[in-house]
């Protein structure tokens, strides 16, 4: 079975720029986390959807928002890209929120 | 504030030895504490995971001890190998909800 699938996998923006990354979870997965890691620390939680509802949201501004589609996948948008918005852009899948999660590769975006 | 503290932020062990890895954290309300294994140009993968009713997990070479009185958790690897090497991460979660991540421990293997 196809593990959780994120593109594009590397993406190149300038400041002010709008970026769309895209996440396909694991067949039968029904709920979908993103996350951002800054370079040397953790993951950060920036959203969560369930059954295409937004289930929960960290402390990340207006300027980050996301969707989830019928299919289950999602999107993720950041408009007015800032230098410090350059990060590795985490997507996890789990068959319900309360269930264990499981990471895709990820898309680096880097910021100029 | 960083929810989940991590220690050491770098770790190196000999092939053979005990690498042993500690996180900390406030809220009591946390019921669900996985640890993630992260190669460099990949996701996290899940370890392993416990939950505060128990002591201790193990699985294969890795092992998990919880103490919820000190609120603090810990990741053992007996027998490290060098394909050990690679950054963990501990987290800790309200279950259904957000994952607080801890900042990582790089692990090198000296064979």
């Amino acid at each position: 079975d196809a593990g959780v699938t994120q593109s594009p996998t590397h993406l190149i923006k300038t400041r002010g720029q709008q970026v769309t990354l895209r996440c396909s979870p694991i067949s039968g997965h029904k709920s979908v986390s993103w996350y951002q890691q800054v370079l040397g620390q953790g993951p950060q939680f920036i959203f969560q959807y369930y059954e295409k509802e937004e289930r929960g949201r960290g402390n990340f501004p207006d300027r980050f928002s996301a969707r989830q589609f019928p299919n289950y996948s999602s999107e993720l948008n950041v408009n007015a890209l800032l230098l410090g918005d350059s990060a590795l852009y985490l997507c996890a899948s789990s068959f319900g929120p309360q269930e264990t999660q499981y990471f895709g590769p990820g898309t680096r975006l880097l910021v100029l | 504030q960083q929810q989940v503290k991590q220690s050491p932020q770098s770790l190196i062990v000999q092939k053979g030895g005990i690498s042993i890895i500690n996180c900390a954290y406030e809220n009591t309300a946390f019921d669900y504490f996985p640890w993630y294994q992260q190669f460099p140009g990949k996701g996290p993968a899940l370890l392993i995971a416990i939950r505060p009713d128990v002591s201790e997990k193990k699985e294969g070479r890795f092992t998990i001890s919880f103490n919820k009185s000190a609120k603090q958790f810990s990741l053992h690897i007996m027998d490290s190998q060098p394909g050990d090497s690679a950054t963990y991460f501990c987290a800790a979660s309200v279950t259904g909800n957000q994952f607080y991540f801890g900042t990582g421990t790089s692990l090198t293997v000296i064979p």
